[in-house]
């Protein structure tokens, strides 16, 4: 089945200056990707997504790159703000008894500071 | 509006209590989830009704049994759980039909005593 790695665990930046999370996914019939922050107390909340058709989307300041022949897809935001720290957790769709379910990473603590 | 709504939103029960978690949504969407997340971890899926009917149960213990009454609502009953259990219930839905994103609701806090 899938598999979805994602890295770092951990990251904190200096408000303004960009942060990068990396993904990777183990099957190549995976065609969609999300990205989901969910703050504290809160549900995931779905901020971008890309599908396998497309090699990159932008959306002000949050952007998703992905590659298929390496199978890994990275989120980037630019100019972050301190409402940006949240954990954000990338997935993967795959299908499963003709549904499609989606494979989460173990997320990643982003902190963004002042 | 991509609102899924959840309630209630803290629950307390004990190992012998019978309890119902439950879940709306008014967007059209044909697909409905429900996944259970413990602390620092991503959400789990636990279940998947695709046009009312369940289409995945990733093997979960019968002590929790969902049912989808119609489109726009997701049950989930619980019955004789355990303490590690206590967690947080999320449900999403998504549109189906080659749509897949998922919308999620704010969940449902569990602890079991």
């Amino acid at each position: 089945g899938e598999n979805v790695e994602q890295h770092p665990s951990t990251l904190s930046v200096q408000e303004g200056d960009s942060a990068v999370i990396k993904c990777t996914y183990s099957d190549s019939a995976s065609n969609y990707f999300p990205w989901y922050k969910q703050e504290l107390g809160k549900g995931p909340q779905l901020i971008i997504d890309i599908r396998s058709n497309v090699g990159e989307k932008k959306d002000q300041r949050i952007a998703v790159t992905l590659n298929k022949t390496a199978k890994h897809f990275s989120l980037h935001i630019t100019e972050t703000q301190p409402e940006d720290s949240a954990v954000y957790f990338c997935a993967a769709s795959c299908r499963e008894g003709g549904s499609e379910k989606l494979v989460f990473g173990k997320g990643t603590k982003l902190t963004v500071n002042p | 509006d991509t609102e899924v709504t959840q309630t209630p939103k803290h629950l307390v029960m004990g190992m012998t209590n019978k309890k119902s978690l439950k879940c709306e949504q008014h967007m059209g969407h044909r697909a409905m989830y429900w996944y259970k997340q413990k602390a620092k971890k991503p959400p789990e899926l636990m279940f998947v009704y695709s046009y009312e009917k369940l289409s995945i149960n990733e093997s979960v213990p019968s002590r929790f049994s969902p049912e989808c009454p119609n489109s726009s609502l997701l049950n989930l009953h619980l019955h004789a759980l355990q303490p590690e259990d206590s967690a947080l219930y999320l449900c999403a839905s998504s549109p189906g039909q080659g749509h897949y994103e998922q919308y999620f609701g704010p969940g449902t806090r569990l602890t079991v005593t």
